[in-house]
């Protein structure tokens, strides 16, 4: 069985902070995809990121940072520089390979950046 | 419009009213789900539906009923609800289906904004 777990319920921040979101996960498949979604006020999620589990190296888009370490079974979230437009749920969730793969999301950290 | 267009945003009923959920997506996509949103809680995969096609019924009781009646629209119709049932219910799109020679793990989903419902 797959399980996601987003320790992190509820994270405060002041704007200009760095901020990371932990996740970690369990899963049988050799080969499985990691991803991270946003959910903003609005109510849709957003994508953010896939990641093959055989493509361990980090990734930076802007103010955004993943650190995934096959190790620990942890895909962690950075944001630099938080802005108050960060704010919102994010999510991480994983799939395994093949037809038919059912993606398993955590349970969320909700994220607040105050001025 | 673009992306995935949910509605009503807001629904409220009683336990004996029978209502439909709408969703629609002009992506082109292949697949369309179903989830469901609770406080505190992991999303919840309801239904998945593959070229227009049932391909997943994460055991929903049957006061939920889908219906995709083409490969753009989605339905879930609503009946003799309980008040647990009030949830953020999320309908999503997905370029590849649940076709077992595309590695459907690596779908992306494109989500619509949900449509929060009450049932009293």
């Amino acid at each position: 069985a797959q399980k996601v777990t987003q320790a992190q319920t509820e994270i405060s921040v002041v704007e200009k902070e760095d901020v990371t979101l932990d996740c970690v996960y369990e899963t049988r498949d050799t080969t499985y995809y990691l991803f991270w979604y946003k959910q903003p006020p609005s109510g849709e999620l957003v994508f953010l990121i896939r990641r093959n589990s055989f493509d361990e190296q980090n990734e930076i888009s802007g103010r955004y940072s993943w650190n995934f370490q096959k190790s620990t079974s942890s895909f962690n979230f950075t944001i630099t520089a938080s802005q108050v437009v960060d704010s919102a749920v994010y999510f991480c969730a994983l799939s395994g390979t093949g037809g038919g793969n059912k993606l398993t999301f955590g349970t969320g950290t909700q994220l607040k950046v105050e001025l | 419009e673009t992306g995935v267009t949910q509605t009503p945003r807001h629904l409220v009923m009683g336990m004996t009213n029978k209502k439909s959920l709408k969703c629609e997506q002009h992506l082109g996509h292949n697949a369309m789900y179903w989830y469901k949103q609770s406080a505190k809680k992991p999303l919840e995969l309801m239904f998945v539906y593959s070229l227009e096609e049932r391909v997943e019924n994460n055991s929903v009781p049957s006061r939920f009923s889908p219906e995709c009646p083409n490969s753009s629209h989605l339905f879930l119709h609503l009946h003799t609800l309980q008040p647990e049932d009030s949830a953020l219910y999320l309908c999503a799109s997905s370029q590849y289906g649940y076709d077992s020679s595309v590695d459907s793990g690596a779908n992306v989903l494109t989500f619509g904004a949900g449509s929060r419902l009450t049932v009293l």
